[in-house]
């Protein structure tokens, strides 16, 4: 079955420390996404890809870095520079950039603070 | 203000009646209007896609666009428990913007 798979789907954070999440996808798409949800606040894009090796910043990008070095793989590391860490992680990705084909999304990862 | 706006309920319905979902959006330059079902500690699923102005149907489920009001509509007959979810009003230009979510609980 083709999907996005996310891991962990829990993670905590230690004061000072950078984590990775992990997302990658079976679907061949060529773009991926990385979302940030918030309860009362939606969806906010943190970085999205359309390519491989090449990679925008989103709405909320500071604190955040990513990586596309593989189509299927898209990781995200959230750093220490980012404050309020704690939040629901969504990747997602689709056909092609911008408009035409729907994003879809996996599990998620819910990364909390000790 | 942000550009997609939508209710967040809770809208809680019996079992068999229709739900009615609404969101609006202020950018006149959105071209396609989503809507996802996103269930408890779950990402958003795709419920429909739809380009422009009109209406679609699938199964129980009819999506509704009217650029002139800048309205976006959703709505699913024959409720069921299972339908109790949150659901995500998304609109398009480039760039996708999502509504906040308006959680729903259908009641047996």
């Amino acid at each position: 079955d083709g999907g996005i798979t996310q891991s962990p789907k829990y993670l905590f954070r230690k004061e000072g420390q950078n984590v990775t999440l992990s997302c990658e996808q079976n679907l061949n798409h060529d773009a991926m996404y990385w979302y940030r949800q918030d309860p009362g606040q939606g969806l906010r894009l943190i970085y999205y890809s359309q390519i491989v090796n090449d990679f925008q910043k989103g709405d909320i990008a500071e604190g955040y870095s990513v990586s596309r070095e593989k189509k299927e793989s898209f990781p995200l590391t959230v750093t220490s520079a980012q404050k309020n860490p704690t939040a629901f992680y969504l990747c997602a990705s689709s056909a092609t950039g911008g408009d035409v084909q729907p994003q879809h999304f996996g599990d998620g990862t819910r990364l909390s603070i000790l | 203000q942000k550009e997609v706006e939508q209710d967040p309920g809770p809208l809680s319905v019996p079992e068999g009646a229709i739900v009615s979902l609404n969101c609006t959006y202020s950018n006149s330059a959105f071209q396609y209007f989503m809507w996802y079902r996103q269930y408890s500690r779950k990402g958003p699923e795709l419920l429909m896609y739809t380009y422009s102005s009109g209406n679609k149907e699938d199964g129980r489920f009819t999506a509704q666009v009217d650029k002139s009001s800048k309205y976006i509509s959703l709505f699913i007959r024959d409720s069921q428990p299972s339908d109790s979810a949150t659901y995500l009003c998304a609109a398009s230009w480039g760039k996708l913007q999502f509504g906040a979510g308006t959680q729903v609980v259908v009641t047996p």
